[in-house]
């Protein structure tokens, strides 16, 4: 069966940067995309960007441009989600998601809780 | 970005009735050539990540219940739940995946009466 197994929660200081992972398994790593997509409290569902796993392309939600960076490894089925420069609304449990380009998302990670405070 | 507007933002359903939930695109997500709109409908349980209900505005996915129904077209859609059970109290998110980035609406938590 399709499973997205994200990493755990962390906590994390203003300024700093912070880097999960989803393990997929149960389908072929490339032949679907990996979203990233946050959900803050009080707040609504929010895209980060998308990544291809096939070659590692990326588009990024223009205002986390210069900020997120995603990239996999194929060796291992992973993906992984890069945010730097923490700030305090950065607070959020973060999800991957499987969809390609102009599909839903079909299959989601359970979801991994990133505190940001001093 | 394509911004989603849903109404109402909560709702309280008594047992055994319908319950309807609205969503706005603020531009079409229909694309013409296929005729397909770009639109899904999610249902989130706290705790537990978004579960994908609807897409194409009116395909349920498998193994979803069919008291849920998607309708509409263009920029204009409804999520309609027949008869309310009590499992069915979730937040609610309609996405469009017309545009990059997909964006999702405000959310509509759904709540016994």
């Amino acid at each position: 069966q399709v499973q997205l197994v994200q990493s755990g929660a962390v906590v994390k200081k203003p300024g700093a940067s912070v880097k999960l992972s989803c393990k997929a398994s149960g389908y072929t790593f490339t032949t679907y995309f990996i979203h990233w997509v946050r959900h803050a409290p009080g707040q609504g569902l929010e895209c980060l960007g998308v990544i291809d796993p096939t070659g590692g392309s990326t588009t990024y939600a223009q205002r986390f441009q210069g900020r997120v960076t995603m990239t996999r490894d194929t060796s291992t089925n992973t993906v992984y989600m890069e945010l730097s420069s923490l700030r305090p609304d950065d607070t959020a449990v973060y999800y991957c998601a499987r969809g390609n380009n102009g599909d839903s998302f079909d299959y989601w990670g359970q979801g991994t809780l990133v505190t940001v405070s001093s | 970005d394509i911004v989603m507007t849903q109404s109402p933002d909560s709702l309280a359903v008594s047992l055994g009735e319908r319950a309807t939930i609205n969503c706005k695109s603020s531009q079409s997500v229909l694309y013409n050539s296929n005729n397909k709109n770009y639109f899904a409908w999610y249902q989130q349980k706290p705790g537990q990540p978004p579960k994908l209900l609807i897409n194409w505005a009116s395909t349920r996915e498998s193994g979803v219940p069919d008291r849920f129904s998607g309708s509409g077209s263009g920029t204009d859609f409804t999520l309609t739940i027949s008869s309310l059970q009590a499992e069915d109290v979730a937040v609610y998110y309609c996405q469009q995946h017309y545009t990059s980035p997909p964006t999702f609406g405000q959310g509509t938590k759904l709540e016994i009466k």
